[in-house]
């Protein structure tokens, strides 16, 4: 069964210090992986696609890689507003009802940061 | 730059009731999604309409039901909403089925009492 396993549930960080989140996958099929940020009482937002292991993109102080098994999205020397919840998903070769595959989630990291 | 619209934010029914949330999205995407999220468990993919016209199940379609009305309005019925119903519900927006960029709306808190 496909699934997505995002670690820690929860990161409590001070402003300045750098740490990184996980999510680890069992697909079928990897057509690519996704990090979106969620803040409270909003929809999810986009930040990264990774498509191949090795493959690397950064965005202001986050950095997202990808392994065979696993994706780590880095925070470096992290600010108070990168406080939200941080989700991972997958899509993988497979459909419902004949179409291309679909997004798994993980459940997220909610990641705090404190001044 | 509206983006993806959702309607209500909030609703609270009764177990039996029925309700209509509302989608519209202003980007002239092609495929629109329903997901819904509860706590300690990931977003999970009700229906989705790749292209205006068609509409497919996702993972947990039982008890919704789809119209795409148009190319930016997708709307998702509970005929009959039962407690575990109780849920956020996001809808969101791509350009095209494979897109892995999804633009997602605020969402409907709903609570089915």
């Amino acid at each position: 069964e496909d699934q997505v396993t995002q670690s820690p549930e929860a990161l409590r960080l001070q402003e300045g210090e750098s740490s990184s989140l996980n999510c680890s996958y069992t697909v079928s099929g990897l057509r690519g992986l996704f990090w979106y940020r969620q803040d409270p009482g909003k929809g999810p937002e986009f930040l990264f696609t990774l498509y191949s292991a090795g493959e690397e993109k950064e965005k202001e102080r986050l950095k997202a890689t990808l392994t065979k098994k696993e994706s780590f999205l880095h925070i470096t020397a992290p600010k108070p507003e990168d406080s939200a919840t941080y989700l991972c998903a997958v899509r993988a070769f497979m459909n419902y009802g004949g179409s291309q595959g679909n997004l798994i989630f993980g459940k997220g990291t909610k990641l705090s940061v404190k001044p | 730059n509206a983006g993806v619209t959702q309607t209500p934010k909030f609703q609270v029914l009764k177990t039996g009731q029925s309700m209509t949330l509302q989608c519209a999205q202003d980007m002239n995407h092609n495929s629109m999604y329903w997901y819904r999220q509860d706590p300690g468990m990931g977003l999970r993919l009700i229906y989705y309409s790749a292209s205006e016209g068609t509409t497919d199940k996702g993972e947990v379609p039982n008890g919704y039901n789809v119209s795409r009305l148009n190319k930016r309005e997708f709307s998702l019925r509970l005929e009959s909403a039962a407690p575990s119903q109780t849920s956020v519900y996001f809808c969101a927006s791509s350009d095209r089925a494979a897109n892995e960029k999804l633009f997602f709306g605020s969402g409907t808190q709903l609570s089915v009492l």
